[in-house]
């Protein structure tokens, strides 16, 4: 149990394009969702937590009107890298949280190339 | 704030060895500890987990103990397999106060190689 699906796995676009990542908890409701950005050989970095119904909160320095997040029901939240640039390639990584365990369970990532 | 230590890494063993990666951690409060693992171009995984002192978190032949006295929650394994290979990544769970945005407090992560 406790699966979390993130689709696509690779997207590759271009400059100046939008792309959305989703992330689905398949066999549990999240009320809280969380996205990550992984530089290579680095350490997470948290981007923002997604509470569904409610506007997500961003960590500092994530541009909120760049990486746009809602969390529309208690099984998908979505992240849109709008306007993406080459600085965004990175592997995006979300996590769902099960309660009242307070584990999260993370999706496989996605790996954003921009070209 | 909350803090995770880790061990750096790369480290390096060969099949059968004895693995131990430290962890340490400052926190308020009662956080629960966590080890999670990266398999090469993979997301992570659950490894095993501690939600209060004295704890032992337990899988896969990997195990950790949460201890207060010394703030630390070393990853331990008897006999490293060449599969074992990848990052793993030591966390704490913020104070339950924070209520919905709980979040995960990592250390950088330590890469392992196993080889044959």
């Amino acid at each position: 149990g406790a699966v979390v699906s993130q689709h696509p796995s690779w997207v590759i676009c271009k400059s100046g394009t939008s792309v959305k990542i989703e992330c689905r908890s398949l066999d549990f409701q999240a009320t809280t969702m969380f996205w990550y950005r992984q530089f290579p050989k680095q350490s997470l970095m948290l981007m923002a937590t997604s509470n569904e119904g409610s506007k997500a909160t961003y960590e500092q320095g994530v541009e909120k009107d760049k990486f746009l997040i809602n969390h529309a029901s208690l099984t998908l939240s979505t992240l849109t890298v709008t306007s993406a640039h080459p600085e965004d390639s990175s592997f995006y990584i979300c996590s769902a949280r099960l309660t009242p365990v307070n584990i999260q369970y993370f999706g496989a990532g996605t790996r954003l190339s921009v070209l | 704030g909350d803090s995770v230590t880790q061990m750096e890494g790369p480290v390096t063993l060969s099949e059968e060895a004895f693995l131990t990666i430290n962890c340490t951690y400052t926190a308020t409060g009662y956080p629960s500890l966590f080890w999670y693992v990266q398999y090469p171009g993979e997301g992570l995984q659950l490894l095993l987990k501690a939600t209060k002192a004295d704890d032992k978190g337990s899988n896969k032949g990997f195990e950790a103990t949460y201890r207060k006295e010394t703030t630390s929650f070393h990853l331990e394994k008897g006999s490293v397999q060449v599969s074992d290979s990848a990052v793993y990544f030591c966390a704490l769970s913020d104070s339950p106060n924070a209520g919905n945005n709980r979040k995960l407090i990592w250390g950088l992560g330590t890469s392992l190689a196993v080889n044959p």
